[in-house]
């Protein structure tokens, strides 16, 4: 009874580092999608993707990239990581249903140095 | 592009008061509104409304949906200091517009 699986939970990164980091979901869901949630900023939306093998960019997708090789798993890459990265980034999915609600990871903590 | 706006930014009350939260949106193809609830770690799910004028209750919360004026509100009543979280509202879209776009979200402090 997972849900959605984030990891890693924190990590630490230093500027021009780079990074991937996995969202696995075992509910069949559809939808995934990766946020970015800042102080006073709320939740934007980085990348989207609406099944296996798509990918669609939100609100901020600058300097991050996703694949969704596996409907199961969408990662988040950071190729070359900026301080301006350092944010909480959270993980969801849902199905494509009017009344479905969006299921959330807890989480990765990034800071970058 | 998809928009969202929450007001007030922040509320302080006493506990056992009642508040109303604020969400007004503009989405293309608007598919459902939702309410969440963010303590420390991943936001919680609370209302999912897709029909004006259908009020959606759960305990001492409460909420109901606009398409008309294009808003929602949520409704808390004899507010105990657990309801203290921000609250976050979202509109998803439908028809190529299947993305959740989020406000900034209200913080809500109750005071013992």
């Amino acid at each position: 009874n997972a849900g959605v699986t984030q990891t890693p939970k924190f990590r630490v990164l230093k500027t021009g580092q780079s990074m991937t980091l996995l969202c696995a979901q075992d509910m069949n869901h559809e939808y995934m999608y990766w946020y970015r949630q800042d102080p006073g900023m709320g939740l934007r939306l980085i990348h989207y993707s609406v099944g296996e093998g798509t990918t669609a960019k939100g609100e901020v997708p600058d300097g991050y990239n996703v694949s969704r090789l596996k409907k199961q798993n969408f990662l988040l890459g950071l190729e070359s990581a900026a301080p301006s990265q350092t944010s909480v980034y959270f993980c969801a999915s849902t199905y494509p249903r009017a009344n479905s609600p969006l299921h959330f990871g807890n989480g990765t903590r990034l800071t970058v140095t | 592009e998809d928009k969202v706006v929450q007001s007030p930014l922040s509320l302080v009350v006493h506990e056992g008061d009642t508040v109303t939260l604020n969400c007004s949106y503009e989405v293309t193809n608007f598919r459902s509104l939702l309410w969440y609830k963010q303590e420390k770690k991943a936001p919680t799910f609370l209302f999912m409304l897709t029909s004006s004028g259908i009020e959606k209750k759960s305990g001492r919360l409460s909420s109901i949906l606009d398409k008309k004026e294009l808003f929602s509100i949520l409704n808390i009543t004899a507010t105990q200091t657990g309801d203290s979280a921000v609250y976050l509202c979202a509109v998803v879209g439908n028809f190529g517009n299947e993305k959740l776009t989020f406000g900034t979200g209200t913080r809500l402090t109750i005071i013992p």
